[in-house]
């Protein structure tokens, strides 16, 4: 167990549909990293939060979006889904920014 | 654009031998550069390195920042069957970015 929590672990879900993927970071972990992970693309960052503040965003669809809470858990919105939305979604937390980093063990999400 | 770029993309050796992976990176406003090994599942961490620490080494894993060459190296000896998995290099930014490479894929055959 590393320590970093998502669940669900599994969802399959139709298009056009919205979802909510939950990550509770490590204890005293401040800053939060969503990936997205597909076969044909590798791990793409998509937006990192620190203490509650978005500090940086990758290649996030405007479909997606995400926020840190004040007990520093963290959740993804997945909205209008697309087939090619299909991948597994990890996030990641670490002490700080430039800190080694602990994966939880994903989401894989299934559009159908 | 950053990017990382790792070679090679695959690689199959026999148990006990050595191997050298590469990543090299373009970007701006470099803060680290790690390693990870993923297997089934979520990559784990093996290595950071930064400008003020350039050699890491971990039984027999070991790995090199090369800061003029804007490369590093992840070296691992007497390859076991258990070291297969896939390796990436990913760098992160003072801006609290990451971006990660395709990895390179091990295959240690008994």
């Amino acid at each position: 167990d590393s320590g970093v929590t998502q669940t669900p672990k599994h969802l399959i879900t139709a298009t056009g549909q919205r979802v909510t993927l939950r990550c509770s970071p490590r204890s005293g972990d401040l800053s939060v990293y969503w990936y997205q992970q597909s076969l044909d693309q590798g791990l793409q960052f998509l937006i990192h939060y620190y203490n509650g503040e978005e500090r940086a965003k990758g290649n996030i669809l405007e479909r997606f979006s995400a926020q840190q809470f004040p007990d520093l858990h963290s959740e993804l919105n997945l909205s209008s889904l697309e087939l090619g939305d299909s991948a597994l979604y990890f996030c990641a937390s670490s002490a700080g920014t430039g800190s080694s980093y602990t994966f939880g063990s994903g989401t894989r999400l299934t559009v159908v | 654009e950053d990017k990382v770029v790792q070679s090679p993309l695959s690689l199959v050796v026999h148990e006990g031998d050595t191997v050298t992976l590469n990543c090299s990176y373009e970007v701006t406003n470099f803060r680290s550069l790690l390693w990870y090994k993923q297997e089934k599942k979520a990559p784990t961490f093996l290595f950071m390195l930064t400008s003020s620490g350039i050699e890491k080494k971990s039984g027999r894993l070991s790995s090199i920042l090369d800061k003029k060459e804007l490369s590093s190296i992840l070296n691992i000896t007497a390859t076991q069957t258990g070291d297969s998995a896939i390796y990436l290099c990913a760098h992160y930014t003072n801006a609290g970015k990451s971006t990660f490479g395709d990895g390179t894929t091990l295959t240690v055959k008994p």
